[in-house]
């Protein structure tokens, strides 16, 4: 098993280039996230998904979309790069229930200059 | 809604030293709970987590932390940390399919 992959690893943007980051997940997990982690400010939610076909909005959704078109695959893109969306992104993965923990990703280092 | 707070952010220990980190949440309803750890430059992975049982919850390279309801408290504890333990830490709540993490406390163990 893999886990939870993501791709790629390290990118760099100009302002206003966008970019898809793809996250894929081989444990069969109903649940996916993508999560920003900057210094100081922890883990903040961007969006999430439920199931293959739906995603929801999280705490800080504002300059990204989401994609679920297959189960194992959740994909995070940005139209219309800012510098302020430079940061290290996770994708994560769960099981339904709750008191399964998520696995995580290796993270994509962005940068928007 | 869920909330997390971890009121340690920073802090540096020497070898051997024990470890308390807080964290308090805030939910309505059951919760499940967490500690993750995150190691320099790598992913987050799973520490420990308490969803019922015993409240004293024993995890990985001699981590436990302890449930206490009424104080809606999780507090993370080591009796002799390592060098290698150095990274931060992790809680989260979860009350339904939501994780709600807190801000992290970073760990610096002096050898």
């Amino acid at each position: 098993n893999a886990g939870v992959t993501q791709t790629p690893k390290f990118r760099v943007l100009k302002t206003g280039q966008s970019m898809t980051l793809l996250c894929a997940q081989d444990m069969n997990h109903e649940y996916m996230y993508w999560y920003r982690q900057d210094p100081g400010m922890g883990l903040r939610l961007i969006h999430y998904s439920v199931g293959e076909g739906t995603t929801a909005k999280g705490e800080v959704p504002d300059g990204y979309n989401v994609s679920r078109l297959k189960k194992q695959n959740f994909l995070l893109g940005l139209e219309s790069a800012a510098p302020s969306q430079t940061s290290v992104y996770f994708c994560a993965s769960r099981n339904r229930d709750s008191y399964n923990e998520q696995f995580f990703g290796p993270g994509t280092r962005l940068t928007v200059l | 809604a869920q909330s997390v707070s971890q009121h340690n952010h920073h802090v540096i220990l020497s070898e051997a030293a024990s470890l308390e980190l807080g964290c308090n949440y805030s939910y309505g309803g059951t919760v499940n709970l967490f500690w993750y750890v995150q190691y320099p430059g790598q992913h987050l992975q799973l520490l420990l987590k308490y969803f019922s049982g015993d409240p004293l919850v024993k995890g990985i390279k001699g981590f436990e932390a302890e449930f206490i309801k009424s104080k809606f408290s999780f507090n993370l504890r080591k009796p002799s940390v390592q060098w290698s333990d150095t990274a931060e830490y992790f809680c989260a709540v979860d009350g339904s399919y939501i994780p709600t993490f807190g801000r992290g406390t970073s760990l610096i163990v002096h050898p």
